[in-house]
């Protein structure tokens, strides 16, 4: 049973340039979040989406970054125009269920991506 | 400001030694849980922990939490070499239930052999 797959693992990008980062959650589960990790710091949220839908977006920017579960493949976190601040390890994680007690999260490795 | 803080931001301990890592958090949770982190990896799940509950424990780590003083402890005996890490406490604040978790900025761990 795969872990959650993310990639790619590093992604470098020129600023102004799009970013594409995938994410494949673990086998039957339909629920993903996206964070956001800067060096030595904590993680941040950014969106978490359940298949076809976006349920919480409360922490990504407005402007440039976009995301989305489609019915069929990977959970994709679209970073537009890419800015040097954008430079980060962009961690995925699932759940099986919408999380509640007893449920935890499985991390992918991340994709660390650096805008040069 | 963040809902887990976790503190101190570093430890360095020598092998055997007990390490203590303390969260803090503001908002009544749910459940708070504890993730280990290896250098440029995702996060690994450790523990959790339920609002109603005062202690727990697995292996060589013992989790406590106190609600009056929204706070929780991360206890690892006979510390190893390989336990050497970052460590986040996560907290899913009552009110935002399973909505997300918000991780404090992590006590980065180091035992010296």
């Amino acid at each position: 049973n795969a872990g959650v797959m993310q990639n790619p693992r590093h992604l470098v990008r020129r600023r102004g340039q799009e970013a594409r980062l995938r994410c494949s959650p673990m086998k039957g589960h339909s629920h993903v979040y996206w964070y956001r990790q800067l060096p030595e710091e904590g993680l941040k949220f950014m969106v978490y989406l359940q298949k076809e839908n976006i349920i919480d977006e409360s922490g990504m920017p407005k402007e440039r970054f976009s995301a989305e579960f489609p019915k069929e493949g990977p959970s994709i976190l679209r970073i537009q125009q890419v800015v040097r601040g954008d430079s980060a390890a962009y961690f995925c994680a699932s759940s099986p269920f919408r999380l509640r007690d007893e449920e935890k999260l499985f991390f992918g490795s991340g994709t660390q991506l650096s805008v040069l | 400001s963040q809902q887990g803080e976790e503190d101190p931001q570093a430890l360095s301990i020598q092998e055997g030694e007990n390490a203590t890592m303390n969260c803090s958090y503001k908002t009544s949770i749910n459940n708070l849980q504890w993730y280990r982190q290896n250098s440029g990896r995702g996060l690994v799940h450790l523990i959790l922990i339920r609002s109603n509950e005062r202690e727990k424990h697995s292996g060589r780590l013992r989790v406590t939490l106190d609600t009056s003083k929204k706070s929780s402890s991360l206890l690892i005996t006979a510390s190893r070499a390989a336990d050497t890490a970052s460590y986040f406490c996560a907290t899913d604040a009552k009110d935002n239930y399973g909505q997300n978790f918000v991780f404090g900025p992590g006590t980065r761990l180091s035992v010296l052999p």
